[in-house]
């Protein structure tokens, strides 16, 4: 099984300040068919279920703002909210489709500071 | 849109069975693969089970093989996760969610249906 890694467990950024989140792959998740990261990312806020935010490691999901931006390769990815807004409050995760099972990190809570 | 509606959770005993549901609509359903995923209490996102769009192919955590069987009508709309065995571990949030063909990830999700082990 493919394990993430998410770090860190938590962070609290000011309003309007930048926000980094990183995730790891305990195996690649690049395939070299298609030079496709099979990452993605989601967004759960408190009572609700996730979201999805961006695929193939940097494709935004429709809707999604630009401040949220995706970047990495291979095994090391980062979600970076470029300003942070009041409503980006959620823990965030990345997920591998490379290959099942379909895994999960654990997860990272942003909050305001 | 896509609303994709859970039901069936419940406490139940340790050993015993449940059955949730998911209704979909808003989307051709019979034409997605569909997809379980839980979440324990305060804890972190669990993929459990997949099932291919005509229902011909079915995958499963190491968790849960053997004891769920993920099911599919595309008559009635309605995906199924039929758990057996169910141990306090199993508690959680199940979400039902939607495969973004062709690729792997979750592009829509149910609310959830709670399902509390507990004797």
């Amino acid at each position: 099984d493919i394990v993430m890694t998410q770090s860190p467990d938590s962070l609290a950024v000011s309003l309007g300040e930048r926000a980094t989140i990183n995730c790891k792959s305990s195996h690649s998740v690049l395939y070299s068919s298609n030079n496709k990261n099979y990452l993605a990312w989601y967004q759960q806020k408190p009572g609700q279920p996730p979201k999805l935010l961006i695929y193939w490691a940097s494709t935004r999901e429709s809707g999604v703002p630009d401040r949220f931006s995706g970047s990495g390769s291979g095994t090391d990815f980062t979600l970076t909210i470029s300003s942070l807004q009041a409503e980006d409050v959620a823990v965030y995760y990345c997920q591998q489709y490379y290959n099942t099972p379909l895994t999960f990190g654990g997860g990272t809570k942003v909050e305001i500071k | 849109q896509v609303q994709l509606v859970e039901s069936g959770g419940g406490v139940v005993q340790p050993g015993r069975s449940l059955r949730l549901s998911c209704v979909a609509s808003g989307f051709t359903f019979r034409s997605y693969g569909m997809h379980w995923v839980r979440q324990a209490p305060r804890k972190g996102l669990e993929w459990v089970a997949m099932i291919s769009y005509d229902g011909s192919d079915k995958y499963y955590a190491d968790s849960v093989k053997g004891r769920f069987t993920i099911s599919r009508d595309n008559s009635q709309n309605t995906l199924y996760l039929q758990m057996n065995s169910l141990r306090p571990e199993d508690t959680a949030v199940y979400y039902c969610a939607k495969d973004s063909a062709p690729i792997r990830v979750f592009d829509s999700w149910g609310q959830g249906s709670l399902v509390t082990v507990s004797s």
